[in-house]
């Protein structure tokens, strides 16, 4: 089975545009979740995606958005790029709804920055 | 409220000696507890996972883990580091009523020397 894949990889963006970003889960995976990285913050939880619906959110402005399609694959929207956008956005795929019991599958991350 | 303590932000242990990763864990309800390894430029890769079932926890490439209720601790242990084993490493806890919400650990960078 193919794993989680992330596109683009690699994003240079400058302040004030907006940015989007794809994530296919493995085949057959319905809950997909994205998460920030960056050296300051670590890893923090942005959002999950069940059945095209948002399940659970973290604590990011409203300039961060997503959504999910019927075929599972999610697409994450940060719009007004600032410089503190600059970070690794990882998409995590699991078969079930929760990550409780279910393990969650990490893509390769798009590696975001903002100049 | 959930969250992870991880008590080490840099190991340094030789090719061929034990390894410990030490992590505490707060959380209101049972938790589920995971620890994930990333190597440089790669995105993450589950280890080992705990969900109340053993408290000792065998994960892959040799590392293992014990759930210990009274100590909130979930240490990651293998008994003889490889050089490929040099990565970052992250102790991650979620719990049933956050759904599929991770709370990760600030990570544990290991180095292993020759």
């Amino acid at each position: 089975k193919a794993g989680v894949t992330q596109t683009p990889r690699y994003l240079i963006k400058t302040r004030g545009q907006q940015v989007t970003l794809s994530c296919s889960p493995i085949s057959g995976h319905r809950s997909v979740s994205w998460y920030q990285q960056t050296p300051g913050q670590g890893l923090q939880f942005l959002f999950e995606y069940f059945s095209e619906t948002q399940r659970n959110k973290g604590n990011f402005p409203g300039r961060f958005s997503g959504r999910q399609f019927s075929n599972s694959r999610s697409e994450m929207n940060v719009s007004t790029l600032e410089l503190g956008d600059s970070a690794l956005y990882l998409c995590a795929s699991s078969l079930l709804a929760g990550g409780v019991y279910n393990e969650q599958f990490f893509g390769p991350g798009t590696r975001l920055t903002v100049l | 409220a959930q969250s992870v303590t991880q008590l080490d932000s840099h190991v340094s242990v030789s090719e061929g000696t034990p390894v410990l990763l030490r992590c505490n864990y707060s959380s209101s309800y049972s938790p589920s507890l995971f620890w994930y390894v990333q190597h440089p430029n790669k995105g993450l890769q589950l280890l080992l996972k705990y969900t109340s079932a053993a408290t000792l926890v065998k994960g892959i490439n040799g590392f293992e883990a014990e759930f210990k209720k009274s100590e909130t601790s979930f240490h990651l242990t293998k008994p003889s580091a490889h050089m490929s084993d040099a990565a970052e490493y992250f102790c991650v806890v979620s719990s049933y009523n956050q759904g599929g919400k991770l709370i990760f650990g600030q990570g544990t960078e290991l180095s292993v020397k020759p």
